[in-house]
């Protein structure tokens, strides 16, 4: 059965360096998402992505952050400098369907630790 | 804009029902139901739209009142493998690709 992947699966840095988490979505679906996930609490959306733009953001989303599809089918995401509260479960889905109309498939997500 | 889920958590014995409520403020497009595991990721059960079509599991029954922008997930005859957090999320009208989850109920079955 098809499924998202990411890597890496748990990554240590230091507080302002920059880290990319990447995604592979399944190869036919052309929505994107990341979503963030601080331990024990909600899902919260950061951005969606489609077409090779974004469609979406929140307000978490800011300046530094970036998402990017350098190669068609890895979709990245990047964190500038890095602040402690930048420490999370970062997730990665990808869907077939516009407007939210399908099931978003999730991957197992890219644990952030930032020292 | 988030979606207010109720209760916040709930403990059944196996074979017990639940019902996990979600309302919005904002008119809905969508409203869909997913429960994630300890250190899992989240995964989809069911999806609502505006209009009645619904996408999901066989064994998960849900409701979406459109007027009201709230949704029911009915949970019955738990077994064990029903624990975990249940999130909703939702899309608004008027939105595009965005999907804000709730901030979820946790549920445990114990036998």
């Amino acid at each position: 059965e098809p499924e998202v992947t990411q890597t890496p699966s748990h990554q240590v840095t230091q507080m302002g360096q920059e880290v990319i988490l990447r995604c592979v979505p399944i190869s036919n679906h052309l929505y994107f998402y990341w979503y963030r996930q601080i331990l024990g609490q909600k899902v919260e959306f950061l951005v969606s992505f489609y077409n090779n733009e974004i469609s979406e953001k929140s307000e978490i989303f800011d300046d530094q952050f970036s998402v990017e599809r350098p190669d068609g089918s890895n979709f990245t995401l990047k964190i500038r400098s890095t602040k402690l509260e930048d420490s999370a479960m970062y997730f990665c889905a990808s869907s077939n369907s516009d407007r939210v109309t399908g099931e978003l498939f999730f991957g197992e997500g890219s644990r952030l630790t930032v020292l | 804009q988030q979606p207010v889920q109720s209760p916040q958590a709930v403990i059944l014995r196996e074979g017990e029902d639940a019902v996990i409520n979600c309302s919005s403020s904002k008119a809905l497009y969508s409203v869909h139901w997913y429960r994630q595991k300890h250190g899992e990721a989240p995964v989809f059960l069911m999806i609502l739209l505006k209009g009645g079509e619904q996408k999901g599991h066989e064994k998960i029954s849900a409701s979406f009142n459109e007027k009201k922008q709230q949704s029911s997930l009915y949970l019955t005859a738990s077994q064990l493998s029903y624990s975990g957090t249940y999130f909703c999320g939702t899309a608004i009208s008027g939105g595009y690709n965005k999907l804000i989850f709730g901030a979820g109920t946790r549920l445990a079955v114990h036998p």
